[in-house]
């Protein structure tokens, strides 16, 4: 079955410094999302990308869909405190087979101010 | 506009006791209805999906059940709660692009 690897796992880092997290799937698919999930939140929808070589920035945020369509990347510039939370990626075939998303186990940012 | 809503947002419970979480959805029809648990802050642990009323796909066997009365609302039970089964259980709604999360529920069984 498809597989999702997503890292590192956590992040502790000082307000101010750059974050870059990543994930690949073993199968290829025209689709990758990121979510962030606050503090006793549910997770919300950050970036959506669908196209092999996309790169997608929203504010501080810039995702990139990989050439090979296995693997995204997410990186946060200037780090803030609100910046806390677990990050999430999943990807999927927009507009064909609708299986359940497998998400990835998440990156769990920690912001020192 | 599409909206997700889940309660209660807390909940501590005595071992042994039933558990009713209820989603509902709104501005939608027929939607892919998702539970999850999620332990200690980590990963989203798929437990229940349904495609429609009364159909109901479980992912992992334990001691919870969900039910689907209506076609905009997903229900999770329990007849008898476990200390393990505490965690915080999110509903989800797949429409458009990926899924749309509730705000959670958070359990705490005593």
């Amino acid at each position: 079955g498809q597989q999702l690897n997503q890292s590192p796992q956590s992040m502790f880092i000082q307000e101010g410094e750059d974050v870059s997290m990543n994930c690949t799937s073993s199968s290829i698919f025209n689709t990758w999302l990121w979510y962030k999930q606050d503090p006793g939140e549910g997770p919300v929808l950050l970036i959506a990308l669908y196209k092999a070589g996309e790169l997608t920035s929203n504010g501080r945020l810039t995702a990139q869909f990989g050439i090979t369509r296995k693997d995204s990347f997410l990186n946060i510039s200037a780090s803030i405190p609100s910046d806390v939370g677990i990050y999430f990626c999943t990807c999927m075939n927009y507009g064909g087979s609708q299986g359940n998303l497998i998400f990835g186990k998440g990156t769990k940012l920690s912001v020192k101010p | 506009s599409q909206t997700i809503h889940q309660w209660p947002a807390t909940l501590v419970q005595p071992v042994g006791s039933p558990l009713s979480l209820e989603c509902t959805v709104e501005g939608t029809s027929n939607p892919n209805l998702y539970w999850y648990r999620q332990a200690a802050g980590r990963g989203l642990q798929l437990l229940f999906y349904s495609v429609g009323i009364g159909q109901i796909s479980s992912e992992v066997p334990q001691n919870l059940s969900a039910s689907r009365p209506q076609d905009r609302q997903f229900i999770l039970s329990s007849k008898k709660l476990l200390l393990s089964d505490s965690g915080f259980y999110l509903c989800a709604w797949r429409g458009g692009v990926g899924y749309t999360f509730g705000s959670g529920t958070r359990l705490t069984v005593v």
